[in-house]
């Protein structure tokens, strides 16, 4: 069974430029996350996504952060214009409907590194 | 709100066992994951505790305790491959969401 995918894997832009992650959840899954993972830190939720309605953006900052997930599969989140401080990984995640899986634990994706110079 | 402690660096020897402690302070959560996650790769699922007490799963054990605030992941008969970040996290009560720890930085020396 394919993971979660992310693409890119690597992304390098100035400040003031706009960037576009994208993700694929493990076929099936009903639920998708975004996070972003500071270095040193453990990953902070951005969104939620129950099919294809955010849940949770409580902690997107929707100033310069949009997310979409259309069709309720895949999923870009975005940043418009990029900071120096958006620099991170951000990683997508994704889960089974709940109580469908054995844990009801979440799948992860590579990541996306993002350096804003 | 949600605070969740645990120590930044660890270091072991191949063979060894280790103990990650984790602590945390919440008004409440349904479960406690730990994940692992080697260095520039997504974490992935170990353990997850519930109930009180200890969950085993090959070399890896996690334990609960509810009552003190108090998480422990142990890593016995330590390999190379075990270097890696621990991290501790709280699933929320609607079990939704996980809050998650900085992490625990593990390095496994021959």
């Amino acid at each position: 069974e394919a993971g979660v995918v992310q693409s890119p894997r690597y992304k390098i832009i100035e400040k003031k430029q706009p960037v576009a992650f994208w993700c694929n959840p493990i076929s099936g899954h009903n639920t998708l996350y975004w996070y972003r993972q500071n270095l040193g830190q453990g990953p902070e939720l951005l969104i939620r996504y129950e099919n294809e309605e955010a849940v949770d953006d409580s902690q997107l900052p929707k100033d310069r952060f949009s997310a979409e997930r259309l069709k309720g599969v895949d999923s870009t989140l975005k940043i418009q214009p990029a900071e120096l401080g958006d620099s991170a990984v951000y990683l997508c995640a994704s889960r089974p409907g709940q109580g469908l899986g054995s844990y009801n634990e979440q799948f992860f994706g590579p990541g996306t590194r993002l350096t804003v110079l | 709100g949600q605070n969740i402690d645990q120590p930044t660096e660890m270091t072991a020897t191949e063979g060894a066992i280790v103990q990650i402690n984790c602590t945390y302070q919440t008004s409440g959560f349904n479960g406690l994951f730990w994940y692992q996650q080697h260095a520039g790769e997504a974490p992935t699922f170990l353990s997850y505790n519930v109930l009180d007490g200890l969950e085993e799963k090959g070399r890896f054990s996690s334990f609960l305790s509810r009552s003190k605030g108090y998480s422990y992941l142990l890593l016995k008969e330590l390999q190379m491959k075990d270097s890696a970040s621990y991290l501790c996290a709280l699933e929320s009560q609607a079990g939704t969401a996980l809050i998650f720890g900085k992490g625990t930085t593990l390095s496994v020396s021959s």
